[in-house]
């Protein structure tokens, strides 16, 4: 069966400090893989996507980046956090075609 | 700027009580409407993926209809439970970009027993 993994549940960092979240699907190959953020008081935005292996599309401007090194992984970074980088973090993925996407449990950022 | 609204933000109901929220999005372009629901420490979970106009699909108590010429879904949830508490996303779809999904913010339904 298909799974989806993202660590860690949570996370408390200082502002100006290194990002690394991670996210492995098992089950598929070849996935289009997604990365969001719920804020406070808004809705999931898409942050990344990814259809290939060192494909990535960037869909805001940030302080954000993600890789996909291997085509089950999918790693969102940053070099230096923001207190704006609080938030939700969600890891997704899904299949071209009616893009059903299925969703880690998150990742819960502080950053203060 | 493609915009998806969802209303009410938020709904507190009674066990039984039967209730509806509405997703309304862009017309043109329209590829696939999405539902999730999703419980409070759990992932998003899809409910329903639609993508005809006049589509209706029902899973148990939940049912959500789908017009695309004037840009809105329907969920209804017939006899409200304690454990259909969670918030509802829906998500749209565009030709042209039919591998992303845009979210809603979501309708916060609480029932009490």
């Amino acid at each position: 069966s298909q799974t989806i993994h993202q660590w860690p549940a949570t996370l408390v960092q200082p502002v100006g400090s290194p990002l690394s979240l991670e996210c492995t699907v098992e089950g598929t190959s070849n996935p289009n893989l997604y990365w969001y953020r719920q804020a406070a008081g808004r809705g999931l935005q898409l942050l990344f996507y990814s259809v290939g292996i060192g494909q990535i599309s960037s869909e805001v401007p940030q302080n954000l980046s993600a890789s996909r090194p291997q085509d089950r992984q999918f790693i969102l970074s940053s070099k230096k956090l923001l207190l704006s980088d609080s938030g939700f973090y969600l890891c997704a993925f899904g299949r071209s075609g009616k893009n059903i996407q299925y969703f880690g449990a998150g990742t819960r950022l502080s950053v203060l | 700027i493609l915009n998806v609204e969802q209303s009410p933000q938020s709904l507190h109901v009674q066990e039984g009580d039967s209730t509806n929220f509405t997703c309304s999005f862009p017309s043109s372009n329209f590829y696939a409407l999405h539902w999730y629901r999703w419980e409070t420490a759990k992932s998003p979970e899809a409910l329903f993926v639609m993508t005809l106009n006049g589509d209706e699909k029902k899973k148990g108590r939940i049912s959500a209809t789908l017009n695309t010429k004037e840009g809105y879904s329907y969920l209804y949830i017939k006899g409200s439970q304690p454990e259909d508490s969670a918030t509802y996303l829906c998500a749209y779809t565009y030709g042209g970009a039919t591998n992303k999904l845009i979210f809603g913010t979501g309708t916060l339904l609480a029932v009490q027993p």
